[in-house]
This record gives C-alpha cells, sequence and structure tokens, in this order.
C-alpha cells in the first residue's frame, strides 16, 4: 500500500509564497506529482518529480527527495485565484496515480 | 480537443437501479481511469485502463463494473448501489506510462443513491 501525508489547512497572504509539503510511505516508486483542485471543479496537474531536485513552471515549483521521501509544492506570487486544494499524488507503477490526503490553501488579501 | 467530457454530471439513482457513466476523450491517450471522491476527501483510485484492457482493479465491489468498448470511451456501469456510493466520479486519461504529461481528468459525475 502507500500513505502520502499533507497539512491539512493553509492559509497565505496575497503576494507571498507558500510551500505545501508532502511526506509518503510507498511500496515501489515512479514518481511524485501534485494537482489543483478549485471546490466543485475537477484535478487539474501542476507538476511531477521522477528524480531529487526542483521542477519549476512558472509561479509553480516543486521539489522532491527521494531518500527522506518528501516533497514540496512551492507557489510564488500568490494570487486570490490560487484558493484550492493541492493534492500530492505518488505513482507506484507506470500507469497509477494515488493521492495524498490533500492540503487545503486559503489566499487572504 | 484537450478534454475529457463525463455524462451524466448529476444523477440520483435507487438502491436497485441500473445506470452507467460514461467517459470520453479523443486526445489519444490509452490509459483510463475512474476514481471515486467523497467531500472534503482525495480521488481514490477504481480501475485503470491501459490499450483498451482493464490493467488494475483496486478491490472495488462487483456492484461497480467497468468497461472500455475502444481508445476513447470508458464506461461505469452501476447495479445495486448503497448510500454510501454516493460521491463524485471522476474520469482521467494519460498519455500510457508517460507520468511526466499529467493526468487529464473530466468534472465528474456527482451520484447520489436513495
Amino acid at each position: 500500500g502507500q500513505s502520502l501525508e499533507q497539512p491539512s489547512e493553509v492559509t497565505a497572504v496575497e503576494g507571498a509564497i507558500v510551500q505545501i509539503n508532502c511526506t509518503y510511505q510507498t511500496s515501489g516508486f515512479y514518481g511524485l506529482s501534485w494537482y489543483q483542485q478549485h471546490d466543485g471543479g475537477a484535478p487539474t496537474f501542476l507538476s511531477y518529480n521522477a528524480l531529487d531536485g526542483l521542477e519549476e513552471t512558472g509561479r509553480f515549483s516543486s521539489f522532491l527527495s527521494r531518500s527522506d521521501s518528501y516533497g514540496y509544492l512551492l507557489l510564488q506570487e500568490l494570487q486570490m485565484k490560487d484558493s484550492a486544494s493541492y493534492f500530492c499524488a505518488v505513482s507506484t507503477g507506470a500507469n497509477n496515480l494515488f493521492f495524498g490526503t490533500g492540503t487545503r490553501l486559503t489566499v487572504i488579501p | 480537443d484537450t478534454e475529457v467530457t463525463q455524462t451524466p454530471k448529476h444523477l440520483v439513482m435507487g438502491m436497485t437501479n441500473k445506470k452507467s457513466l460514461k467517459c470520453e476523450q479523443h486526445m489519444g491517450h490509452r490509459a483510463m481511469y475512474w476514481y471515486k471522491q467523497k467531500a472534503k476527501k482525495p480521488p481514490e483510485l477504481m480501475f485503470v485502463y491501459s490499450y483498451e484492457k482493464l490493467s488494475i482493479n483496486e478491490s472495488v465491489p462487483s456492484r461497480f463494473s467497468p468497461e472500455c468498448p475502444n481508445s476513447s470511451l470508458l464506461n461505469l456501469h452501476l447495479h445495486a448501489l448503497q448510500p454510501e456510493d454516493s460521491a463524485l466520479y471522476l474520469c482521467a486519461s494519460s498519455q500510457e506510462g508517460q507520468l511526466f504529461y499529467g493526468y487529464t481528468f473530466g468534472s465528474g459525475t456527482r451520484l447520489t443513491v436513495v
């Protein structure tokens, strides 16, 4: 099986930087992904890390440390529209994706 | 076309009914998935299809029966469901074995079992 833990809630100010952590335990590991989901919406893909290090995509960056079974999502220049739930997800094979507990991000003015 | 389309968007069914959820994509993705999501919980993987063949069944009760008629369509047949099966059912697709590009999710079918 697999387990992924994230903080349940995070609040940050518009324009600030926020980091959402994810620790995981799996049998087998292909990579760690991050998804955003607005209330009532579909999860949308943000990033994927298969190797250690930082991946940057615009205002979003994602980090992975395979030796520590740890990753994080970094959101910069926060905007009100970033208020959503964020899920880390681990793949233990080429065609599966298991989601973490989710972090609800609230951006305040 | 970069979308996954799910129908219906909402469904209310009785415990003795038979209904089907439908999912369609035209992105040429050869892997398709069903997830179940309860309120304020993460999506839970139910089934994985790879090249139209069922490759993963995450110990889902037999009252849920998936079907992949062709590379663009994925169905989920429902029969004798329980009220606890009420949830958002999400379909997703991806390029086969290409995790780097992520999954594309549909907006889901919100199912209520009465």
